[in-house]
């Protein structure tokens, strides 16, 4: 099956720092989408993507969806200690609404 | 909007033992996904439904698991018998349709099997 590689798996950053990590794949996707999970939480959607190419930001959250169609990247700007949590990033081809999604960067924020 | 049900948040069983989680999906879904979620495996679909059919169960471990749907408003996932390897946080979650890409997450239930 389609398999996606996440990275870094985990970000140990300071306040007000940028942030940057990236999703990988194997095989083409038409939708990336990003995700946030808190502690104790499920994961909520911050970005979808739709083409290639295409960039879309959500207040201090910018993702890309990259040209080949394998890979997306999500950047955080000015790190702020609510941005602590998980981030997933997940593909998806058919329009039935399954996702596939990857390991998930582990992100600290030190005050 | 109440968003995503998932009863209960914790639960903890002895090994062999039966285990049922529920799931209200948010009204006016239609589609509902089960996920398992752990430290070694990540996050594993488990099996997704579209108008209480089950469209893709791929994702389900083994004959232990089995998941219903019998109305618009509530899904079940059982585990029978339960293992340890089966201690994992099991999250619900539906978007409105087939082509829509929010999918909204429950709170999850974190099983533990002793």
């Amino acid at each position: 099956g389609q398999q996606l590689n996440q990275s870094p798996q985990s970000m140990f950053i300071q306040e007000g720092e940028d942030v940057s990590m990236n999703c990988t794949s194997s095989s083409i996707f038409n939708t990336w989408l990003w995700y946030k999970q808190d502690p104790g939480e499920g994961p909520v959607l911050l970005i979808a993507l739709y083409k290639a190419g295409e960039l879309t930001s959500n207040g201090r959250l910018t993702a890309q969806f990259g040209i080949t169609r394998k890979d997306s990247f999500l950047n955080i700007s000015a790190s702020i200690p609510s941005d602590v949590g998980i981030y997933f990033c997940a593909g998806r081809n058919t329009n039935a609404g399954k996702s596939t999604f990857g390991d998930g960067t582990t992100l600290t924020v030190k005050p | 909007d109440a968003g995503v049900i998932q009863s209960p948040r914790h639960e903890v069983t002895e090994m062999g033992q039966e285990v049922t989680l529920r799931c209200k999906p948010i009204s006016g879904h239609n589609s509902l996904f089960w996920y398992r979620q752990t430290m070694m495996r990540g996050l594993e679909l488990l099996i997704y439904f579209n108008n209480n059919v089950p469209i893709d169960d791929s994702g389900m471990p083994e004959d232990r698991f089995s998941a219903k749907m019998p109305n618009a408003s509530f899904s079940t996932l059982k585990i029978q018998p339960s293992e340890p390897r089966d201690s994992a946080v099991y999250f619900c979650a539906s978007i409105k349709g087939p082509s829509t890409d929010t999918q909204y997450f429950g709170p999850g239930t974190r099983l533990t099997v002793l």
